[in-house]
């Protein structure tokens, strides 16, 4: 089955700065991977996904950039603001086989 | 606001108890699945059901025992838990064709077993 690594287990950042986690996975079926944080006594929400056919996808601040070949993703998060701190989970999944994995997780703080 | 429900938010109960976690999703997905996340851990994949039939079971012990009573609807019956099965429980629902694949999270069902 799939293994996802995840990196740093923890980050703090000054306001402002930029943010970058990063994730290897091992099953070269996985096709999505998706981005979700998860703000304390909240389930994880979607902030960002990309499919394998595509190498980079930005939205306003945040953007994900994989490599199919390395087996890597990363998350990186421009100009960071205290409301950015939160668990950051990566995840990988063959798209529609219910079977999505999740990383061990970034708590990310972000120092006003 | 989440669009997938689950009740009750926080549960205390015995180890001879028997209680149930209910979700509920009106989005017409017909994924839908269980995950348990222990704190600063990742969520762990318990049961997937897929078009109301259980399609993964993550070699879950017998003391939780899921249901899906329909297409909206899951829910994850406990029965003699133990302490160390304190943890948050997160229901989740998907698509299955179509769309991007998201998971899309309840708050969770934060549970205590004394």
């Amino acid at each position: 089955g799939e293994n996802v690594e995840q990196h740093p287990s923890t980050l703090s950042v000054q306001e402002g700065d930029s943010a970058v986690i990063k994730c290897t996975y091992s099953d070269s079926a996985s096709n999505y991977f998706p981005w979700y944080k998860q703000e304390l006594g909240k389930g994880p929400q979607l902030i960002i996904d990309i499919r394998s056919n595509v190498g980079e996808k930005k939205d306003q601040r945040i953007a994900v950039t994989l490599n199919k070949t390395a087996k890597h993703f990363s998350l990186h998060i421009t100009e960071t603001q205290p409301e950015d701190s939160a668990v950051y989970f990566c995840a990988a999944s063959e798209v529609y086989n219910n079977d999505m994995r999740f990383g061990a997780g970034t708590r990310l703080t972000v120092k006003p | 606001d989440t669009e997938v429900t689950q009740t009750p938010k926080h549960l205390v109960m015995g180890m001879t108890n028997k209680k149930s976690l209910k979700c509920e999703q009106h989005m017409g997905h017909r994924a839908m699945y269980w995950y348990k996340q222990k704190a600063k851990k990742p969520p762990e994949l318990m049961f997937v059901y897929s078009y109301e039939k259980l399609s993964i079971n993550e070699s879950v012990p017998s003391r939780f025992s899921p249901e899906c009573p329909n297409s909206s609807l899951l829910n994850l019956h406990l029965h003699a838990l133990q302490p160390e099965d304190s943890a948050l429980y997160l229901c989740a629902s998907s698509q299955t064709s179509g769309g991007t694949g998201e998971l899309f999270f309840g708050e969770g069902s934060r549970l205590t077993v004394l």
